[in-house]
């Protein structure tokens, strides 16, 4: 089974600032990955798929990147809603696997 | 608007059985694979189980197989999680989510908690 590894678990940032966060694949899944923002008591909501591809409605501050085995999410100017948990998910057709969470927290 | 309704959480004992629902509406329920997923208290998400649009095919975490069953009805827009042979360890909130056209999760609901303990 493809393991995927978040870094890091925990990153405190302040408002304005540049944020990566990083997701490596135990094998190459390609460009299927997507990444999350789950906010506490909410259920996850999507930003990023295939890797790069931004979900309609997202701030373009969210981005991504990388294929095979490491992907990166990067906030390009941290704004006050964006504190919350992060999650990269790999798919295929037979599963669908999370990293385990990036929690951004106020600096 | 899209809408995933989940129901049937409960506390139930260990080796006790559960049926979960999602109540699907908004989109064509028949046409998209759906999911269940779960997150424990304070920990993080964990994909459970995925059925195809016409539940032909079905696919299970490692964690619930042989314990768990996922089922549709297509004719009530319905999604179903049978769950068996419950632990502990499967306390969580559990999600419905339905799979986009790239086969990530495009929505969700809010989910309903199960609670395994004696």
């Amino acid at each position: 089974d493809i393991q995927m590894t978040q870094s890091p678990s925990t990153l405190s940032a302040s408002v304005g600032d540049r944020v990566t966060i990083t997701c490596r694949a135990s094998q190459s899944i390609s460009r299927w990955l997507a990444w999350y923002q789950q906010k506490p008591g909410k259920a996850p909501k999507v930003l990023i798929y295939r890797a790069s591809s931004l979900e309609s409605g997202v701030p373009s501050r969210f981005s991504g990147s990388g294929s095979g085995t490491e992907f990166t999410l990067t906030i390009s100017s941290l704004q006050p809603d964006d504190f919350a948990t992060y999650y990269c998910q790999h798919y295929n057709t037979y599963s669908r696997t999370f990293g385990q969470g990036t929690k951004v927290e106020i600096k | 608007e899209v809408q995933l309704v989940e129901s049937g959480g409960v506390v139930v004992q260990p080796g006790g059985s559960v049926r979960l629902s999602c109540a699907a509406s908004g989109f064509p329920f028949e046409n998209n694979i759906m999911h269940w997923v779960r997150q424990a208290p304070g920990k993080g998400l964990e994909w459970v189980s995925l059925i195809t649009w016409d539940g032909g095919s079905t696919y299970y975490a490692d964690s619930v197989k042989g314990r768990f069953t996922i089922s549709r009805d297509n004719s009530k827009n319905s999604l179903y999680l049978e769950m068996d042979s419950l632990r502990t360890e499967d306390t969580a909130l559990y999600y419905c989510a339905k799979d986009s056209n790239e086969y990530y999760f495009d929505y969700w609901g809010k989910g309903t908690p199960v609670t395994v303990s004696a």
